[in-house]
């Protein structure tokens, strides 16, 4: 069974562009989660989507959006980049939450963001 | 709130050695604790989790861990290192499952575990 995939695996962008990532969940998984990995930061809940709706949002300025499509694959919008948005942008899926029970996040191998 | 602290930001061992990486939590409802491994320049991989049924719990590669409410402690253990356990290891708490919007993780601000030959 396929894991969680990410793209691009590396990404550079200039202050001020946009940068989309994109994530796939495993087969049977309709919660997508985003995380941000920044150097001294640790990790961080950004988003998480499930069923298509924004269920849940972390402590990030609205310049960080994304979306989930039908086929709960997921993109992670950064507009207006800056420095410190450079990073490792984690995607993760799980089983839908109402599934019963705890439900494990399952990661994918990141996308890293270069901003200069 | 839910929050982890993870004691030492970085561990030495030596090969053979056993493997101590403490995690402490605080929740305002029974959690839900997950240790996850990163190998360098990789995502974040799965070792073991703590869902309320068994308090030690086993997980891949030969660690475990041991749930102590009285302590708010889920520390993790291995026998005997390999140098294959050299990685960076998160201790993170979920609320999810019972209290529906709380399915984030929170992670601890990670360990270090360096294998000295």
């Amino acid at each position: 069974e396929a894991g969680v995939t990410q793209s691009p695996t590396h990404l550079i962008k200039t202050r001020g562009q946009q940068a989309t990532l994109r994530c796939s969940p495993i087969s049977g998984h309709t919660s997508v989660y985003w995380y941000q990995q920044a150097l001294g930061l640790g990790l961080q809940f950004l988003l998480w989507y499930d069923e298509g709706e924004e269920r849940n949002r972390g402590n990030f300025p609205p310049r960080f959006s994304g979306r989930q499509f039908p086929n709960y694959s997921s993109e992670l919008n950064v507009n207006a980049l800056e420095l410190e948005d450079s990073a490792l942008y984690l995607c993760a899926s799980s089983r839908a939450p109402t599934s019963g029970g705890e439900d494990t996040q399952y990661f994918g191998p990141g996308t890293r963001l270069t901003v200069l | 709130a839910q929050s982890v602290t993870q004691l030492g930001s970085h561990v030495s061992v030596s090969e053979g050695a056993l493997v101590l990486l403490r995690c402490n939590y605080s929740s305002s409802v029974p959690p839900y604790l997950f240790w996850y491994v990163q190998y360098p320049n990789q995502g974040l991989q799965l070792l073991l989790k703590y869902t309320s049924a068994a308090t030690l719990v086993k997980g891949i590669n030969g660690f475990e861990a041991e749930f102590k409410k009285s302590e708010t402690s889920f520390h993790l253990t291995k026998p005997s290192a390999h140098m294959s356990d050299a990685a960076e290891y998160f201790c993170a708490v979920s609320e999810g499952g019972l209290n529906f919007g709380n399915e984030k993780l929170t992670f601890g601000t990670g360990t270090r575990l360096t294998i000295i030959p």
